[in-house]
């Protein structure tokens, strides 16, 4: 079985950029969660979806991220415009039911580096 | 204050130890997960438990939730063992700043 895919598994880019980062959870899965990771504050949750609906955005850090996911088997993270401090490794994951109680299985991660 | 604490932040073992790592949180959950995060980056979720005891091969997670606290153990330890283990409550996903092991053979 396939497992959750991201893309970009590297992106480079300057500052001031649009970067958008892909995610294609596992099929029947109805929770999709976006996640960060950073030396200094470790792994925080950005973002989670239920049934493609936005239910918790409070991780978001500004208005600078978005998040969308359009249907069941995809998902993007938008950050427009991008800064340094932005570079981290992105995390997607996906559960099977409607609640954060539930076991998540992760994607590979995208790492981000805005020069 | 992180509201998810772990420890000990460093670990190294040698190998055929038996390892504890452990995991308090100071506000309400449902449910607790333990992650394991390899050197190369990639995450895998252990265990998630609300209650109890969970077993998987080596590794015994427990969970009391009325005191706040879990442990994850380790049997048996191997070199394969060594990574990052990350303990986090559902109520919003909060991650303590994970554990490091390292196991020497």
């Amino acid at each position: 079985d396939a497992g959750v895919i991201q893309s970009p598994r590297h992106e480079v880019t300057e500052m001031g950029q649009e970067v958008t980062l892909r995610c294609k959870p596992i099929s029947g899965h109805n929770s999709l969660f976006w996640y960060r990771q950073t030396m200094m504050r470790g792994l925080e949750l950005l973002i989670y979806f239920n049934n493609n609906v936005p239910i918790d955005d409070s991780g978001m850090p500004e208005d600078r991220f978005s998040a969308k996911m359009p249907n069941a088997s995809f998902s993007t993270l938008k950050i427009q415009p991008s800064e340094p401090r932005d570079s981290a490794v992105y995390f997607c994951a996906s559960s099977l039911r409607q609640a954060r109680n539930q076991p998540q299985h992760f994607g590979d991660g995208t790492r981000l580096s805005i020069l | 204050k992180n509201e998810v604490e772990q420890s000990p932040q460093n670990l190294t073992a040698q190998e055929g130890e038996f390892i504890t790592i452990n995991c308090s949180y100071s506000v309400g959950i449902s449910a607790l997960h333990w992650l394991q995060q390899h050197p190369g980056g990639g995450i895998v979720s252990l265990f998630m438990l609300s209650s109890g005891k969970k077993k998987h091969g080596r590794l015994i997670a427990t969970i009391n939730i009325q005191e706040k606290h879990s442990s994850l153990h380790i049997t048996a330890s191997h070199p394969r063992d060594s990574a990052v283990y990350i303990c986090a409550g559902d109520n919003d996903m909060r991650f303590g700043a994970g554990t490091r092991l390292t196991v020497k053979p």
